[in-house]
């Protein structure tokens, strides 16, 4: 499978704890994308990489989240302190600068991990 | 304001008619681009089909066309010859100007009867 990959798919946590997700974006793109997606809205774009280059932060991504893509390879997202506000699905998108269908803007996302706070 | 309005909470279609989803967007950039993801069940966005502000003609990837019309800042997606596997939610996205980031609207659940 050379898609985007995310891990874990679910996770359930309590309200407190520290969790970490991981994005294997596909090989050759050098954009990698955090979104969350709260039930019965569309995904809200949280930041993005190029690179190893952390580009841009949304307002969203409070000093309780953090993330990370240390080789440009693949990332993670750190979420301290979890509330239960934080129950979401994390996607991930990878894309890369020059081709596909919708020309360098393309993003191809990832399964998702659906985060449950207790 | 919202920058991109999704109308269509809901739609009920029967199999093989054509469906079409509204999208309407706010923008003042010049520059932009449109998009159509398809969410199934199982949660993985599935990109469609994308629009860019200056091409002329209406993007088509089989059997999803793009219907745009600049002047009324639309960009509704027409899915010909509906099918099962068609059902999902559907996320009318934009980019603007040089930002990379894309901007979702609020979706439209789209059931296909049998």
């Amino acid at each position: 499978d050379t898609g985007v990959s995310q891990d874990p798919r679910h996770k359930i946590t309590k309200r407190g704890q520290n969790v970490t997700f991981r994005c294997d974006p596909i090989s050759e793109h050098n954009r990698l994308y955090w979104y969350r997606q709260t039930l019965g809205q569309g995904p809200e774009f949280l930041t993005y990489f190029q690179n190893e280059a952390q580009l841009e932060k949304s307002r969203l991504l409070s000093d309780r989240f953090s993330a990370e893509r240390p080789k440009g390879s693949f990332s993670t997202l750190e979420i301290q302190r979890t509330e239960q506000g934080d129950s979401a699905m994390y996607l991930c998108a990878s894309g890369f600068l020059g081709g596909g269908l919708a020309g360098p803007y393309e993003q191809y996302f990832g399964p998702g991990t659906r985060l449950t706070v207790t | 304001a919202q920058k991109i309005t999704q109308t269509q909470p809901g739609m009920f279609v029967q199999e093989k008619e054509a469906v079409t989803l509204d999208c309407t967007y706010d923008t003042s950039d010049q520059s932009y681009g449109l998009f159509w993801y398809k969410q199934p069940s199982s949660g993985e966005m599935i990109f469609l089909i994308y629009q860019g502000s200056y091409d002329e003609q209406n993007a088509t990837e089989g059997r999803y066309s793009l219907n745009f019309q600049k002047a009324r800042k639309s960009a509704n997606l027409v899915i010909s010859a509906s099918q099962l596997g068609d059902s999902a939610m559907y996320f009318c996205a934009m980019r603007e100007g040089a930002d990379d980031k894309i901007i979702f609207g609020k979706g439209t659940r789209l059931h296909i009867l049998p």
